[in-house]
């Protein structure tokens, strides 16, 4: 069975630092999506990582993926307080069929 | 414009109803899929369909139907089996089973409450 895990669950952070999220998961894939989702809404695509060593970069956020090291990150760079959300990575698999396995979310809150 | 539809916004139940989520897209999109999402924590697949006239499990089912009689469509029923069913509930769609990949598009959601 696919396990999913995010770290950390919750993340204060002041403006203008910078921070890494972590996802790791426990079987093979080189697929795997980063999604936010704002308070009280649905989730929004972020990124779609398909091969080892892919990096994509939106702004301040930058996601990474090992299929080695069964690992991807999300990292923030200067954080402002738009980013206040909660991030999910979520990993296919292929011999799963269509499904994706969700991490728990990391709860992102960036202070001023 | 493309997209996923899900209503109503905002649904009550009373103890004992069976109610019924609606999911519409117009993204021809071969698979779709519900979740439920209960405050702070993260998706769980309640059914999922990767073609019409066949949908699977996911991981919580008990207390849920669905139907895939268009391609378009996958409403979700919450019976009265469903003993706790106040959550979020997000439908999602992705392009066809065995793409190269597998990104899900989500709709704007439900929020269910029990009465």
């Amino acid at each position: 069975e696919l396990k999913v895990e995010q770290n950390p669950l919750f993340l204060s952070m002041q403006e203008g630092k910078n921070y890494t999220i972590y996802c790791n998961y426990s079987t093979t894939s080189d697929r795997l999506y980063w999604y936010r989702q704002d308070p009280g809404k649905s989730l929004e695509s972020l990124f779609v990582l398909l091969s080892n060593g892919a990096v994509k970069q939106e702004g301040r956020l930058m996601a990474s993926l090992d299929t080695k090291a069964r690992l991807s990150t999300l990292h923030i760079t200067a954080a402002v307080h738009d980013l206040s959300a909660t991030y999910f990575c979520a990993v296919d698999q292929e011999t799963s069929g269509s499904r994706l396995t969700f991490g728990e979310g990391t709860q992102l809150t960036v202070n001023p | 414009d493309g997209g996923i539809t899900q209503s109503p916004k905002y649904l009550f139940r009373k103890e004992g109803q069976n109610v019924t989520l609606s999911c519409e897209q117009n993204l021809n999109h071969d698979a779709m899929y519900w979740y439920r999402q209960d405050p702070g924590q993260g998706l769980r697949l309640i059914y999922y369909s990767q073609i019409v006239n066949d949908f699977q499990k996911g991981d919580i089912a008990e207390g849920y139907s669905v139907s895939r009689e268009k391609k378009e469509s996958f409403p979700l029923t919450v019976t009265s089996a469903q003993k706790n069913p106040t959550a979020f509930y997000l439908c999602a769609s992705s392009m066809k089973p065995g793409a190269r990949y597998n990104e899900q598009f989500f709709g704007p959601g439900t929020r269910l409450t029990v009465l």
